[in-house]
């Protein structure tokens, strides 16, 4: 089974508008973490956002911030006020456990284009 | 500047010449990852090392060999390459204090191998 889906191959956003990329995970572990990473056109893997199982309040982090949804297993990622620097592939990803060196397990990611 | 380090950044080579991709990072990681990138997959690991002379298979092991001989090195080394590993490849490191919450991985800048 995936352990980590994400629907949207690609989506297109108004510039300044709001915009969510959708993730959902599977696991049956208590303790993992969630990251989102942007990947823009030059190829680079650019840390965005994370959120851990425990945390009780949704991680924000600029203009990004994660809708985590627990029992629903989604982790959505809003970016608001879009730009045009947003046009990227975006890859949600998850680690299972806090255990020293645990892999990171990706979507197959989610092409993000903002019109202006 | 903390970074991790990939060369070469572009390689394009044919079946059965033998290769290897170095990575190297400058934070004293103990933890190094190796990943590869295809469209549709995301990323997806190949072998990670835990530490100095540890290393272990990830979930797409065949046809690579990795070595950790010393702790800022983790080179990736195709023996045989195939044209079914033209990919982009990706060193990743971090922490392995497991009293942090989270390990963010850094991620090395790629490189893109085509195996003709």
């Amino acid at each position: 089974a995936q352990k980590i889906t994400q629907t949207q191959p690609g989506m297109f956003v108004q510039e300044k508008e709001a915009v969510t990329l959708d993730c959902t995970y599977d696991t049956s572990d208590p303790s993992y973490g969630l990251f989102w990473y942007k990947q823009p056109s030059s190829g680079e893997m650019i840390f965005l956002i994370y959120q851990g199982s425990y945390d009780q309040q949704n991680a924000t982090e600029g203009r990004y911030s994660l809708n985590f949804q627990k029992a629903r297993k989604s982790a959505n990622l809003v970016i608001s006020a879009s730009q045009l620097g947003d046009s990227a592939m975006y890859f949600c990803a998850m680690r299972e456990g806090w255990g020293y060196g645990n892999k990171l397990v990706f979507g197959a990611g989610t092409i993000l284009r903002v019109k202006s | 500047e903390a970074q991790v380090t990939q060369n070469p950044r572009y390689l394009i080579t044919v079946t059965g010449k033998k290769l290897t991709v170095t990575c190297s990072q400058n934070m004293n990681h103990e933890y190094m990852s190796w990943y590869r990138q295809d469209p549709g997959l995301g990323l997806r690991q190949i072998y990670y090392s835990m530490n100095v002379e540890v290393t272990d298979k990830g979930d797409v092991p065949e046809g690579y060999k990795v070595s950790r001989k010393e702790k800022r090195n983790f080179p990736l080394i195709l023996e045989s390459p195939s044209p079914n590993q033209t990919s982009l490849y990706f060193c990743a490191s971090s922490s392995g204090l497991a009293e942090l919450p989270w390990n963010e991985q850094f991620f090395g800048p790629g490189t893109r191998l085509t195996v003709l």
